[in-house]
């Protein structure tokens, strides 16, 4: 079983930093690995795509990074602003199968004003 | 829709009771999922739809839970004789691919309670 650890868990940071989020995974036998993020009481909002064959993708101040050998990937969040307080969740597929993203427990983000 | 769409977005029913959740997935999304987040827990894989057919029933807990799709669209999840431990948030996915490899787009999900 694909298993995802997310590192911090929780993470307060004042407006305006930089900040990088991690995430590792045990089976790098994986397409792609999808990162999120969710409000309380809120779906999930797909933030970033990155497929095996990539090594980045960047979306606005989002950058992710993905390393297969190691099993691990980052988020990095540029100029952080209130309204990125949210829970972040990075998902690979499920090895073996492929067919369903395993979800790390994520990390809880508050950036303060 | 421009998105995915589930309903109710809440349900209170009493232990014991069958409830329906409904998905309606992304126009010309062949895969689909659900996942079931316990409060302050993380997601949990239920089953996984590719068109009509679910290769991957893993993650139903029990048999009380069952799943359908019709015309590689609408989705409902059923649970019987639900239990206090089914209280929940229910998300629905959906993506063009299936296999893992397809970006996946959620619902807002329906919020389970049962007393």
């Amino acid at each position: 079983k694909q298993e995802v650890t997310q590192i911090p868990a929780a993470l307060s940071v004042p407006e305006g930093e930089n900040l990088v989020l991690n995430c590792s995974f045990t089976d790098s036998a994986i397409y792609n690995l999808q990162w999120f993020r969710q409000d309380p009481g809120k779906g999930l909002t797909s933030l970033l795509l990155i497929q095996s064959s990539q090594r980045e993708q960047t979306s606005g101040r989002l950058n992710a990074s993905l390393d297969k050998s190691s099993g691990r990937s980052t988020l990095y969040i540029a100029a952080s602003q209130p309204g990125d307080s949210a829970t972040y969740l990075c998902a690979p597929p499920a090895s073996n199968s492929g067919y369903a993203l395993n979800f790390g427990k994520g990390t809880s983000l508050l950036v303060t004003p | 829709g421009a998105g995915v769409s589930q309903s109710p977005s809440n349900k209170v029913t009493e232990k014991g009771k069958d409830v329906e959740l409904r998905c309606d997935p992304i126009s010309g999304h062949t895969a689909l999922y659900w996942y079931r987040q316990r409060l302050g827990q993380g997601l949990e894989f239920l089953i996984y739809f590719q068109g009509n057919s679910a290769p991957d029933k893993s993650g139903l807990p029990s048999d009380r839970f069952s799943a359908e799709r019709t015309g590689e669209s609408v989705s409902t999840l059923t649970i019987q004789r639900t239990q206090q431990e089914d209280s929940a948030v229910y998300l629905c996915a959906s993506s063009l691919w299936g296999r893992g490899t397809g970006e996946l787009f959620f619902g807002e999900g329906s919020r389970l309670t049962v007393l």
